[in-house]
């Protein structure tokens, strides 16, 4: 089956911690993005990469890192400069060669600082 | 700058009550608005995009419209099923990154 995957489900972080989210995808989408999700909040961009070993900063990318080695695979590290990583996390892709711009969601990932 | 309003916020509705939900928008100019539905927990699930004034799409009990200013997204004799929070976002064009806006959501309620 196509999709995205994201990993873990949940995350548990101690203070002064770095962690890492997985994001993959199989659909041989290009450009890939990652999320953050407030309660009462819209979606807010962090990182987004169009092409492989290239990648942009979103609204809110300071205490976040990202890279993007293989097309498949779009990692996001929380550092512990972010003050306030406790958040919903999405990955997202999309198709660049298709007449709609659709991004799709993975199930994302549920960061907890504890 | 490109801005999302949905309204309301909640919306309550017995089963078979027919509503609908509002997405009010400002961009430079639109390239696709999107509708996407999220159930708790979960990644949003793509549902539909619209492209120019006038367009509608339809999808079971769903049907979303678009004007020059807004989208609605009406929901015909919903079912509990029915409820999630119902995203809309917005893409300019000039935005060669392919980044969306997104609203706060409608948080929807189907009581049986």
């Amino acid at each position: 089956d196509g999709g995205i995957t994201q990993s873990p489900k949940y995350l548990f972080r101690k203070e002064g911690q770095n962690v890492t989210l997985s994001c993959e995808q199989n659909l041989n989408h290009d450009a890939m993005y990652w999320y953050r999700q407030d309660p009462g909040q819209g979606l807010r961009l962090i990182y987004y990469s169009q092409i492989v070993n290239d990648f942009q900063k979103g609204d809110i990318a300071e205490g976040y890192s990202v890279s993007r080695e293989k097309k498949e695979s779009f990692p996001l590290t929380v550092t512990s400069a972010q003050k306030n990583p406790t958040a919903f996390y999405l990955c997202a892709s999309i198709d660049r060669s298709a007449s709609t711009d659709t991004q799709y969601f993975g199930p994302g990932t549920r960061l907890t600082v504890l | 700058e490109d801005q999302v309003t949905q309204s309301p916020e909640a919306l309550r509705l017995q089963e078979g009550e027919s509503s609908s939900l509002n997405c009010s928008y400002t961009v430079s100019g639109l390239r696709g608005l999107f509708w996407y539905r999220q159930d708790p927990g979960k990644g949003p699930e793509f549902l539909f995009t619209l492209y120019s004034a006038g367009e509608e799409k339809e999808k079971e009990r769903l049907k979303a419209t678009l004007t020059k200013k807004e989208s609605f997204l009406h929901i015909t004799a919903p079912k509990p099923e029915d409820s999630a929070t119902y995203l809309c976002a917005v893409q300019a064009w000039g935005a060669g990154s392919y980044q969306l806006t997104f609203g706060k959501g409608t948080k929807l309620s189907v009581i049986p």
